[in-house]
């Protein structure tokens, strides 16, 4: 089946400095991955969407400046929490659109900020 | 307002038992339901997933009903074990091509004793 690989899996970064993570389609091309956040015990808030080629689409209420996305590839998208605060620290996830329109989700990346 | 959501809340069942899952949504557009489970630390898994031309699914334990005319859906678990002890999610979307953006339910734990 489709695998989607996320890196890292756990980050801990000091206030104020930029963290990048990386999402890979292992085996599928993805034009489409989504990012998505997650609270302790809550449901995943999809971030955005990252389009191969273009410009990543963003919902209402995220800071497109603040959370940078790049989808450079058909396998890689990645997201960079620039000048991060412990308001950042989450599990951030991706997921990519293989065929027949399923969505494989990474393993998550585990962000602290000090 | 809450477009996809999950009852109850929390899940305790005892090895055997049949817990089963509750989900509703609010657009009568969404025509894709899928259920995933996550683990903690663990990205969402696809487990089942429906569409709105029938009214149940199978897939080894896991038994998607659907009523559309309700605008509900539920997961069935037979026979569940313990290592079923996760987090399900319900989600719907518009199967209309790559951009399949799900909208989540909040989640439900589900416990399984031994």
């Amino acid at each position: 089946g489709a695998v989607v690989s996320q890196h890292p899996s756990r980050v801990i970064c000091k206030s104020g400095t930029s963290v990048k993570i990386e999402c890979r389609s292992l085996d599928f091309q993805a034009t489409t991955m989504f990012w998505y956040r997650q609270f302790p015990k809550q449901s995943l808030m999809l971030m955005a969407t990252s389009n191969e080629g273009s410009k990543a689409t963003y919902e209402q209420g995220v800071e497109k400046d603040k959370f940078l996305i790049n989808h450079a590839s058909l396998t890689l998208s990645t997201l960079t929490v620039t000048s991060a605060h412990p308001e950042d620290s989450s599990f951030y996830i991706c997921s990519g659109v293989s065929g027949a329109n399923v969505l494989t989700f990474g393993a998550g990346s585990r962000l602290t900020v000090l | 307002q809450q477009q996809v959501k999950q009852s109850p809340q929390s899940l305790i069942v005892q090895k055997g038992g049949i817990p089963i899952i509750n989900c509703a949504y609010e657009n009568t557009a969404f025509d894709y339901f899928p259920w995933y489970q996550q683990f903690p630390g663990k990205g969402p898994a696809l487990l089942i997933a429906i569409r709105p031309d029938v009214s149940e699914k199978k897939e080894g334990r896991f038994t998607i009903s659907f009523n559309k005319s309700a605008k509900q859906f539920s997961l069935h678990i037979m026979d569940s074990q313990p290592g079923d002890s996760a987090t399900y999610f319900c989600a719907a979307s518009f199967y209309t091509g790559a951009n399949s953006k799900l909208t989540f339910g909040k989640g439900i734990t589900l416990s399984v004793r031994p």
